[in-house]
C-alpha cells in the first residue's frame, strides 16, 4: 500500500487560510469515509485533529475542518495562530484490508 | 482520561530483535484495537500493526514477515516484537488507540539499531 501525497509545505499569515490536500486512490481515500487527519509538534506524539472526513474530536477549534471530493482529501486551516505551525498527516483506514495508510506530511509555516 | 504507556529497549545491534509494550489507563482495553506506528528521524509515519482484545491482529504487509503483536487483557497491555532489524528501522515507535483513526497515543520510544 502506497502512502497518500500530500504537498511538502504550505504556508499562511496569522488569520489566513491554508489547505493541505491528501491524495490517494479509489481503494483507500476515495473508497472510505476513513480520512483522519493529525498534527505533530517537534518532539512530540501526533495529535487528533479529524476524523472520519470532517468530524472534530473534543477540545479541537472549529478553525480545523475537513473534506473529502473523489480520491482527494483536504484539510483546512482558517484564521491560523503561531500554534497551528508544524507537521500535518493524513491517515486512512482501508476496510477491505484492515489497515491504515499515512500520507506523506505537510509542514504548515505561519509567516 | 485514557492515558498510553510504553517501555522498552531503545538501543540494539542489526539482526537483533525490538521488543516494546504499551499499557493502557484509565479506560478500558475492550472493545477496542491497540496499534504500533513508527517515525524514523525526520519522516513520516508509517502503521506497523494492531491486536483487539480477542488476539485477532492485522498487520502492514510490507512488514509482515517479521512483526508479532500480542496482547494481554488482565494487564491491559499489549506488546510489539520487530526481528532481523536493520538501521532502517531506526525510528521513534507509538502504540495507539485505534478505530478507524488514532484518538490516543503514548509518548514514544526511539529505537535505534547500530551496525
Amino acid at each position: 500500500q502506497s502512502a497518500l501525497t500530500q504537498p511538502p509545505s504550505a504556508s499562511g499569515s496569522p488569520g489566513q487560510s491554508v489547505t493541505v490536500s491528501c491524495t490517494g486512490t479509489g481503494s483507500d481515500v476515495g473508497g472510505y469515509n476513513y480520512v483522519s487527519w493529525y498534527q505533530q509538534h517537534p518532539g512530540k506524539a501526533p495529535k487528533l485533529m479529524i476524523y472520519e472526513v470532517s468530524k472534530r474530536p473534543s477540545g479541537v477549534p472549529d478553525r480545523f475542518s475537513g473534506s473529502k471530493s473523489g480520491n482527494t482529501a483536504s484539510l483546512t486551516v482558517s484564521g491560523l495562530q503561531a500554534e497551528d505551525e508544524g507537521d500535518y498527516y493524513c491517515s486512512s483506514y482501508i476496510g477491505s484490508n484492515n489497515l491504515y495508510v499515512f500520507g506523506t506530511g505537510t509542514r504548515v509555516t505561519v509567516l | 482520561q485514557v492515558q498510553l504507556q510504553q517501555w522498552g529497549t531503545g538501543l540494539l545491534k542489526a539482526s537483533e530483535t525490538l521488543s516494546l509494550t504499551c499499557a493502557v489507563y484509565g479506560g478500558s482495553f475492550r472493545g477496542y484495537y491497540w496499534s504500533w506506528i513508527r517515525q524514523p528521524p525526520g519522516k513520516g509515519l508509517e502503521w506497523i500493526g494492531e491486536i483487539n482484545d480477542s488476539g485477532s491482529t492485522n498487520y502492514n504487509p510490507s512488514l509482515k514477515s517479521r512483526v508479532s503483536i500480542s496482547g494481554d487483557t488482565s494487564k491491559s497491555q499489549f506488546s510489539l516484537k520487530l526481528t532481523s532489524l536493520t538501521a532502517a528501522d531506526t525510528a521513534v515507535y507509538y502504540c495507539a488507540r485505534s478505530r478507524t483513526y488514532f484518538l490516543y497515543w503514548g509518548q514514544g520510544t526511539l529505537v535505534t539499531v547500530s551496525s
